[in-house]
């Protein structure tokens, strides 16, 4: 059983430009969750999607940040004219159902770097 | 809001010994699950031990147990007999019980660097 899959692993961007991060979910799963891990961080909740809905994205930025988990496919954190800031690893994770006591199983990450 | 605090950025210890990691966390719900994450220079990170609030006996895995002080807020994790693969970054973490509100977030500490001695 395939674990959760993220790609690129590692992506570089140039200012301006745009980066999308891809995440498939474990086999099963229907409800993934990103997370940012700034340098030196520990990593924070950034948006939580079931299929076709977005439920919670209280940790995204509201400009240039935008997270999709379609019908078919994998879910996307799109970032649009990146910044350096910007730079960071991004962790996707995945569980069967929502509820608190379904664990989540992380990915290994895209490191996004901004040039 | 919660927050997990690891107040040890970096530790380090010999092979075979034994070491504690801290964590302090703040929060004023009675139900919740705490974690201890290892995260190795690949990045990937692997969910160590769990512990639910309710439970009383402390949480073991093999080498790995925690000291859970439900009063203090406290959730210390002991390595023992540390083993050279044993040497990562270790997150803390936080997640509600509570029904109907965000109990799908982990709220993280900012880890502790821990390094294994030959």
């Amino acid at each position: 059983n395939a674990g959760v899959m993220q790609n690129p692993r590692h992506l570089v961007r140039r200012r301006g430009q745009e980066a999308r991060l891809r995440c498939s979910p474990m086999k099963g799963h229907s409800h993934v969750y990103w997370y940012r891990q700034l340098p030196e961080e520990g990593l924070k909740f950034m948006v939580y999607l079931q299929k076709e809905n977005i439920i919670d994205e209280s940790g995204m930025p509201k400009e240039r940040f935008s997270a999709e988990f379609p019908k078919e496919g994998p879910s996307i954190l799109r970032i649009q004219q990146v910044v350096r800031g910007d730079s960071a690893a991004y962790f996707c994770a995945s569980s069967v159902t929502g509820g608190s006591s379904y664990e989540q199983y992380f990915g290994p990450g895209t490191r996004l770097t901004v040039t | 809001a919660q927050t997990v605090t690891q107040s040890q950025p970096e530790m380090s210890v010999q092979e075979a010994e034994t070491v504690t990691l801290s964590c302090t966390y703040d929060t004023s719900e009675s139900d919740y699950y705490l974690f201890w994450y290892k995260q190795p220079p690949s990045r990937q990170m692997i969910l160590v031990i769990r512990q639910e609030a309710y439970k009383q006996q402390n949480a073991t895995e093999n080498r790995f147990s925690v000291n859970f002080q439900k009063a203090a807020k406290s959730f210390s994790l002991k390595i023992s007999d540390s083993q050279l693969g044993d040497a990562a970054m270790y997150f803390c973490a936080y997640r509600s019980a509570i029904r109907g509100g965000s109990n799908y977030k982990l709220t993280f500490g900012k880890g502790t660097l821990l390094t294994v001695n030959p």
